[in-house]
């Protein structure tokens, strides 16, 4: 079974704290993306990365970075952390385009 | 307007119902077409995946892409309350080498017992 897991289900941060949310996935995966996830506006594409330090910017970058050192880690960090990133954070991952995406079962971030 | 448009409910219907969900999209480059279901605080999940037009069965669903109206569907026949989920279509260019995928806002449905 594909394993997409992601390193915390809730998080509260501060404004201007430096987040780091981290994914792992266990199936040898080249693509891996970054969601977010809000009311009414449905899944939007943050970053993504089809290889090794390799990375591209999705619809809603700012604010956001993204590091991918090794294959199986997709980290995307909060440089500094606003209220307006509240959300609900999905990572995926598949093998490559037109395959399966499977997705973590997301972080709940509450910024105040 | 968004490259593909999703009503997002809520749909709400009695056990043993058939449910229809549907997408409609504006590109005509999109060549593969998915349905994930995603629970409650939990991460959405691959129902049905299909390519091109026509029809795709897997026990009580049915995924139905017709490319000429731009439009998707997903029927459930028999709906349980453990139907109750939100569900998303999402859709990807056929010439698309990166993998990135168009979600629609998704459709929350709840099957009452």
């Amino acid at each position: 079974d594909v394993k997409v897991t992601q390193s915390s289900r809730y998080l509260v941060k501060r404004t201007g704290e430096k987040v780091f949310l981290e994914c792992v996935q266990d199936m040898d995966h080249e693509n891996m993306f970054w969601y977010r996830q809000d009311p009414g506006l449905g899944l939007r594409l943050i970053y993504f990365s089809y290889d090794v330090k390799m990375k591209e910017k999705g619809d809603i970058p700012e604010g956001y970075s993204v590091s991918r050192e090794k294959k199986e880690r997709f980290s995307l960090i909060l440089e500094s952390a606003s209220t307006n990133q509240t959300s609900m954070y999905l990572c995926a991952s598949r093998t490559g385009a037109q395959e399966t995406q499977y997705f973590g079962p997301g972080t709940r971030l509450l910024v105040l | 307007q968004k490259e593909v448009e999703q009503d997002p409910g809520p749909l709400s219907v009695p056990e043993g119902a058939i449910v229809s969900l549907n997408c409609t999209y504006s590109n005509s480059a999109f060549q593969y077409f998915m349905w994930y279901r995603q629970y409650s605080r939990k991460g959405p999940e691959l129902l049905m995946y299909t390519y091109s037009s026509g029809n795709k069965e897997d026990g009580r669903f049915t995924a139905q892409v017709d490319k000429s109206s731009k439009y998707i569907s997903l029927f459930i026949r028999d709906s349980q309350p453990s139907d109750s989920a939100t569900y998303l279509c999402a859709m990807e260019h056929g010439s698309s080498n990166t993998g990135k995928l168009i979600f629609g806002q998704g459709t929350t449905l709840q099957v009452k017992p």
